[in-house]
């Protein structure tokens, strides 16, 4: 079983600051993927990394793959009270089948604070 | 048109009860999921299907009986509810195209 290490599991910060949030494991996935969950709804996709290395940004959101695929970070900039929420990151299993089965971490509930 | 929808959004039942979640998704996916997520937020896999089959079980008791009468419906019963099955079940629709999971708004057990 692939197992992922999400920290921090909380962050309380205040407007404008930098954060960022850690995904590891030591398995390889082919993919990794991150959500946000807001109260009382599911899980959202923000972006899927699949190369070794890969940054992808969202606005104010900068993702990173580890080169070995066994890694990933979140970093969010300045953040603002609307980034408030449960951050999921999830990994694909290398070599498994292709019905997208994914191994959520423990999750980051971030508070940002007016 | 919601893409995913799960009823009932709550449920509260007393232990040794039997109840059911149903899912549904407009998508036309061919694979779907039921996850739980604990009171720490941890979202853990239960079940998948592709085209109405298992493919994914794992270690359930088997109170949970999984079932999909069609490919865009995913229906969860459990049996002898137990205090431990209180959580949120969420129900997701797969994607192979856009490699993404789409999850329902989740359904809130509560076993009293």
């Amino acid at each position: 079983t692939q197992l992922l290490e999400q920290s921090p599991q909380f962050l309380s910060i205040q407007e404008g600051e930098n954060l960022t949030v850690y995904c590891n494991s030591s398995s390889v996935f082919s993919s990794l993927q991150w959500y946000r969950q807001e109260p009382g709804e599911g899980p959202v996709l923000l972006v899927t990394v699949v190369t070794g290395g890969e940054v992808k940004k969202l606005k104010r959101l900068t993702f990173q793959f580890g080169d070995a695929r066994k890694d990933s970070s979140l970093h969010i900039t300045a953040a603002q009270p609307g980034d408030t929420g449960l951050y999921l990151c999830a990994g694909v299993e290398a070599g498994g089948t292709s019905y997208g089965k994914l191994t959520f971490g423990q999750g980051t509930i971030l508070t940002v604070h007016p | 048109d919601t893409a995913v929808s799960q009823t009932p959004k709550y449920l509260v039942t007393q232990m040794g009860n039997d109840k059911s979640i149903k899912c549904e998704q407009n998508l036309g996916h061919d694979t779907m999921y039921w996850y739980k997520q604990d009171s720490k937020k941890f979202l853990k896999i239960m079940f998948s299907y592709n085209n109405k089959e298992l493919i994914i079980n794992e270690t359930v008791p088997n109170r949970f009986s999984p079932k999909s009468p069609d490919k865009a419906h995913l229906n969860l019963h459990i049996n002898s509810l137990e205090l431990g099955d209180s959580a949120v079940y969420f129900c997701a629709s797969y994607s192979s195209l856009g490699d993404e999971q789409y999850f329902g708004p989740g359904t809130r057990l509560t076993v009293t």
